[in-house]
């Protein structure tokens, strides 16, 4: 057990809808990572929150959002969902001591159907 | 800036042959590097990882990696592959600056032949 939940594990929608997936760190990491992983494109990198705040981006689409609550839970909101979001949705967090690595929820799948 | 570079995207040995899995990285600061794994339909989970302890890094399951900064390189390996290793292996760069920023290199498919 990595110490980082996701939920919820499976997600079936239809097309145009929206859906949140939520992520719990481990107790104390300040840094959330979102990752894409899809059969065709492998594993993406969306976004980071650090301690609230957005800190990196990479390949998030305008209808993906994301944010980090004072709780340090974060969210990622997918919205106008299509055909092509169905992946695997994976969560990780890190804490801040240096040579810390970051640790994986086990991911929500998101069928769009 | 930081990258990292696989330079395999698929690696096939035979069961009890060593395993070489390479990764390179391109940091500004002094990094740490790790190795996840990935088996099918499965979350990663953390191969090694390198502390600047020592450059030879022993993992899980028989892997190890060594680092070598003149080469820029953090290859991993495994004297005698088994079946179970069959999975995607992904190489980390993780840098500290005002913030931790971790970046993963695209990943290696690792197969088995029996």
């Amino acid at each position: 057990d990595s110490g980082v939940t996701q939920t919820p594990k499976h997600l079936i929608t239809a097309t145009g809808q929206r859906v949140t997936l939520r992520c719990s760190p481990r107790s104390g990491d300040l840094s959330v990572y979102w990752y894409q992983q899809s059969l065709d494109q492998g594993l993406q990198f969306l976004i980071q929150y650090y301690n609230g705040e957005e800190r990196a981006k990479g390949n998030i689409l305008e209808r993906f959002s994301a944010q980090q609550f004072p709780d340090l839970h974060s969210e990622l909101n997918l919205s106008s969902l299509e055909l092509g979001d169905s992946a695997l949705y994976f969560c990780a967090s890190s804490g801040t001591g240096r040579n810390t690595e970051a640790f994986f929820g086990q991911g929500t799948r998101l069928t769009v159907v | 800036a930081q990258s990292v570079t696989q330079l395999d995207s698929h690696v096939s040995v035979s069961e009890g042959t060593p395993v070489l899995l390479r990764c390179n990285y391109s940091s500004s600061y002094s990094p740490s590097l790790f190795w996840y794994v990935q088996h099918p339909n499965k979350g990663l989970q953390l191969l090694l990882k390198y502390t600047s302890a020592a450059t030879l890094v022993k993992g899980i399951n028989g892997f190890e990696a060594e680092f070598k900064k003149s080469e820029t390189s953090f290859h991993l390996t495994k004297p005698s592959a088994h079946m179970s290793d069959a999975a995607e292996y992904f190489c980390v760069v993780s840098v500290k600056t005002s913030y931790d920023k971790v970046i993963f290199g695209p990943g290696t498919s690792l197969s088995v032949i029996p």
